[in-house]
């Protein structure tokens, strides 16, 4: 049981690059998540999906794109990475009944 | 506009002593209180939760209070050990919509031996 992986632990893109984070989670959980955390600052949210082949925006979407094409992945695509996306990406998966398991984070630089 | 806040980015606490995090949010609709503990390069890890019907959880030496007259929480370490060093993430949701916590900033406690 790995619990919630993400690929890959490092990137560094040059501007204008695109890339997808891969997030997966093998505890059948419905709920999954995408945060960035910057330096002095806490989990901000980008997309979450509530269940198979749905997503919605959180507090900072602009520049991300989200899919869940299958219930145990979910990822995050930058299209065209700026150096404000350099950051720490989390990504969380929770049942309905319980609380947020995260995973071990996607160390991202934009140069 | 930070809706959860944690006014002390550190704090340094001598092994065996207390470790007291505080917290403090603005939004009457949060009801159901989260602390997470991140070691570097990991992922935050779920430590304790409260929820508003309550004002004490404790768990081991990890207790929460909260004060909801007041909108503030704290996390009481006793007796605070060298792993417990760790940056510590106080959240809050409100329980009857989506599953959304609001995090703080953080706070970096370190335990020195």
């Amino acid at each position: 049981n790995a619990g919630v992986t993400q690929t890959p632990k490092f990137r560094v893109l040059k501007t204008g690059q695109s890339m997808t984070l891969l997030c997966a989670q093998d505890m059948n959980h419905e709920y999954m998540y995408w945060y960035r955390q910057d330096p002095g600052m806490g989990l901000r949210l980008i997309h979450y999906s509530v269940g198979e082949g749905t997503t919605a925006k959180g507090e900072v979407p602009d520049g991300y794109n989200v899919s869940r094409l299958k219930k145990q992945n979910f990822l995050l695509g930058l299209e065209s990475a700026a150096p404000s996306q350099t950051s720490v990406y989390f990504c969380a998966s929770r049942s309905l009944a319980d609380t947020q398991y995260f995973g071990p984070g996607t160390r991202l630089t934009v140069l | 506009d930070q809706q959860v806040k944690q006014n002390s980015p550190s704090l340094s606490v001598q092994e065996g002593r207390i470790s007291i995090l505080n917290c403090d949010y603005t939004n009457s609709m949060f009801d159901y209180f989260l602390w997470y503990k991140k070691y570097p390069a990991e992922g935050p890890t779920f430590l304790i939760s409260i929820s508003s019907i309550k004002d004490k959880n404790e768990d081991g030496r990890f207790t929460v209070f909260l004060n909801k007259s007041a909108k503030h929480l704290s996390l009481h370490i006793v007796p605070s050990q060298p792993g417990d060093s760790a940056v510590y993430f106080c959240a809050a949701l409100a329980s009857g919509g989506s599953y959304i916590p609001t995090f703080g900033r953080g706070t970096s406690l370190i335990v020195h031996p």
